[in-house]
């Protein structure tokens, strides 16, 4: 089993729809956590960290799930330009200097 | 600044040659990371770096050799290339302060091993 997993989607949306992922995580000592934004070749960028209280961003919402270790992404609105890979990322506080990316959601949306 | 910053950004082998991965970052970032990426695997961790001079394995290791011997680079050595190192190879660095924790990621090197 994956450490993090994702469903992979994609996810097809039509312009200003609300689309969420979810993304689920294994150990029980993760502590820190992140979704990445990862255009089509391009590398991965820090889309926003994910705090225990829940916290948005314009029109992104991460959420945080501790007793169902689980992490949710919520994008309103969308664009044409959220069109992406979308990656979730889980530190723990037994491997400190490690990242654990998921395999990543893919989400087109069109006009 | 540059911030991180990969050579070569394409490149192809044969099967059994040797190359090295040059990775670089401006930020003074004490961590640095080497991932590779195939479809449908997501990002894989190769080597990681905690600080000049320190190395160690991450998840795929085997057929890589890194070395961090400047706290700016960090490379990527493969001795004897097989066609399963076919792959995008991302190097990274990270920044670590409070509650901040950001990697940021060069731009990739596409390698293909014939």
């Amino acid at each position: 089993r994956k450490e993090v997993e994702q469903d992979p989607g994609p996810f097809n949306v039509p312009e200003g729809a609300t689309v969420a992922f979810n993304c689920t995580y294994s150990n029980s000592a993760s502590q820190s956590f992140f979704w990445y934004r990862q255009d089509c070749r391009k590398e991965p960028k820090l889309l926003m960290s994910v705090y225990s209280s829940g916290n948005e961003d314009g029109r992104f919402t991460a959420q945080l799930n501790r007793a169902s270790q689980y992490i949710s992404l919520l994008i309103r609105d969308s664009k044409l330009s959220d069109s992406a890979t979308y990656l979730c990322v889980v530190n723990n506080v037994d491997s400190s200097y490690k990242l654990i990316f998921g395999s990543g959601t893919r989400l087109l949306v069109r006009p | 600044n540059a911030g991180v910053t990969q050579t070569p950004k394409f490149r192809v082998l044969k099967t059994g040659q040797s190359m090295t991965l040059l990775c670089a970052q401006d930020m003074n970032h004490e961590y640095m990371y080497w991932y590779r990426q195939d479809p449908g695997m997501g990002l894989r961790l190769i080597h990681y770096s905690v600080g000049e001079g320190t190395t160690a394995k991450g998840e795929v290791p085997d057929g890589y050799n890194v070395s961090r011997l400047k706290k700016q680079n960090f490379l990527l050595g493969l001795e004897s290339a097989a066609p399963s190192q076919t792959s995008v190879y991302f190097c990274a660095s990270r920044k670590r302060q409070g509650h901040k924790d950001e990697q940021f990621f060069g731009p990739g090197t596409r390698l293909t091993v014939l």
